[in-house]
């Protein structure tokens, strides 16, 4: 079974630019959720998705994070402008549904904001 | 707002010996529980759940858990550790009916010295 695919790996920045990334679900994965991994700390929910449907988004800092899932499948994060805070690895995961359910992992991308 | 402390940031200990980890969550309510392991440069994987029934949950290679639920706790433990055991483990809750949205600990750094 493939596995929750995400590009790129790593991306360095400098504040101010904008920054996409990219993720593709394990195939028939209803739910999606974006994470964001500050070092020395453990992953915080940014957004989460059912199909192509935002369930939360009170974690996303809207001023400046956005993310779209348009057909339900794959997802983009996108943040514009970027902060040297926003310096983090970002996960995004997905599951096959919203309860009771477990959490697959990408490996995820790498953001240095310079 | 519901939160999940590790104990230890880091852990040192040599192979054969024996592993607890910490987690205290602070939630009154129904909670899932997860184990998430992250091996050095790989994504993050689950190592153990619970749902419900058996308090003392199997996961896997050679992985416990046991659900505690007047302490709140869900403490990781390996009766003998292997080098290969060095990675980082974050435990994990979710509220029950709650959307599958994951609240993680600050996670535990192992380093197994062969």
């Amino acid at each position: 079974e493939a596995g929750v695919a995400q590009s790129p790996r790593y991306k360095i920045i400098e504040k101010r630019q904008s920054v996409a990334f990219w993720c593709n679900p394990i195939s028939g994965h209803a739910t999606l959720y974006w994470y964001q991994q500050i070092l020395g700390q453990g992953p915080k929910l940014l957004i989460q998705f059912q199909n192509n449907g935002v369930v939360d988004d009170s974690q996303l800092p809207k001023d400046r994070f956005s993310a779209e899932r348009l057909k339900g499948v794959d997802s983009t994060l996108k943040i514009q402008p970027a902060k040297l805070e926003d310096s983090a690895v970002y996960l995004c995961a997905s599951s096959v549904g919203t309860e009771n359910t477990e959490a697959f992992f990408g490996q995820g991308t790498r953001l240095t904001v310079v | 707002a519901q939160s999940v402390s590790q104990h230890n940031h880091h852990v040192i200990l040599s192979e054969a010996a024996s592993l607890e980890l910490g987690c205290n969550y602070s939630y009154g309510g129904t909670v899932n529980l997860f184990w998430y392991v992250q091996y050095p440069g790989q994504h993050l994987q689950l190592l153990l759940k619970y749902f419900s029934g058996d308090p003392l949950v199997k996961g896997i290679k050679g992985f416990e858990a046991e659900f505690i639920k007047s302490k709140f706790s869900f403490n990781l433990r390996k009766p003998s550790v292997q080098w290969s055991d060095t990675a980082e483990y974050f435990c994990a809750v979710n509220r029950r009916a709650a959307g599958n949205k994951l609240t993680f600990g600050g996670g535990t750094r192992v380093l197994v010295k062969p």
